[in-house]
C-alpha cells in the first residue's frame, strides 16, 4: 500500500539555523512528490513539487527538496530559517497510474526560536 | 489561484442531522477530491471523483457519501452527522494531463458537530 511517513512530529530550531524536514514514502514506482506549508487556521500552500528530471528542486520562500530514489525520500531543506517559517509542513505523494490519488504525511510542526 | 470555492466555510450542526458541503470549480478539471484534516492525522482522503458520476472511496469514507452530477460541482454529504466528524474539510482538484499533476486546494470548511 502507498504511504508517506514524516517521522518528526515537532521540530524546534533557532532563527537563522538550517532546517531539514524528513519525508519517506512507499510506492511501487517514482511518484509525484510535493511539500505544502500550512499556517494556523489557513489553507495549504504549495512549497515545491517534483515530477521528473533534476532531483534537486527549488521552491518558494527559499526552500529546496531533494528526491533520493534509493532511499525513497524527499527531504525539505532551508539554509536559514526565519521566524515566519513557523508552521506545519506536509509531504505528499501523487500516484502516477490508475485513478490518480494523493497520499499525505501526518505533518511536521515547526517552531522557530528568536 | 485556481478557481475553487467551498460552501459553507463554517458550519455548526447537531448530532444526527444531515449535512452537505459543496465544492465548486471553474477550472474544468477532471479530478476532484474531499479530504478531512485532523490534528496528528494530516489530510485523509474521504472520496474522490475522476469524472461526472464517477466516484470512489478513500481511506476514511465511512459515514460519508458524494455526488458529482456536473464537472464543476462535487458534493460531500454526511447522512447523519456524528461528533467524530467534527473536522476541517478540504476540497481539491487536479487535471492530471501529465503536464500538470499538481493538486489545487479550496479554502476549507470548518464543521463542528455538537
Amino acid at each position: 500500500a502507498q504511504s508517506v511517513t514524516q517521522p518528526d512530529i515537532h521540530i524546534t530550531v533557532s532563527e537563522g539555523a538550517s532546517l531539514e524536514l524528513r519525508c519517506n514514502y512507499s510506492y511501487g514506482a517514482t511518484p509525484y512528490l510535493f511539500w505544502y506549508v500550512q499556517s494556523p487556521g489557513q489553507g495549504l500552500q504549495l512549497l515545491l513539487k517534483y515530477f521528473s528530471g533534476d532531483t534537486l528542486v527549488q521552491g518558494i520562500k527559499g526552500f529546496e527538496a531533494e528526491f533520493k530514489r534509493s532511499q525513497s525520500s524527499f527531504n525539505l531543506r532551508k539554509p536559514s530559517v526565519h521566524w515566519s517559517d513557523a508552521a506545519e509542513y506536509f509531504c505528499a505523494v501523487g500516484t502516477t497510474s490508475g485513478t490518480y490519488k494523493y497520499i499525505f504525511g501526518t505533518g511536521t510542526r515547526l517552531k522557530v526560536l528568536a | 489561484d485556481a478557481g475553487i470555492t467551498q460552501s459553507p466555510r463554517h458550519k455548526v450542526t447537531e448530532t444526527g442531522t444531515p449535512v452537505t458541503l459543496r465544492c465548486h470549480q471553474t477550472e474544468n478539471h477532471r479530478y476532484m477530491y474531499w479530504y478531512r484534516q485532523d490534528p496528528g492525522h494530516g489530510l485523509r482522503l474521504i472520496h474522490y471523483s475522476y469524472g461526472v458520476k464517477d466516484t470512489d472511496k478513500g481511506e476514511v469514507s465511512d459515514g460519508y457519501s458524494v455526488s458529482r452530477s456536473k464537472t464543476e460541482d462535487f458534493l460531500l454529504t454526511l447522512e447523519s452527522a456524528t461528533s467524530s466528524q467534527t473536522s476541517v474539510y478540504f476540497c481539491a482538484i487536479s487535471d492530471r494531463t501529465g503536464r500538470d499533476p499538481e493538486q489545487y486546494f479550496g479554502p476549507g470548511t470548518r464543521l463542528t458537530v455538537t
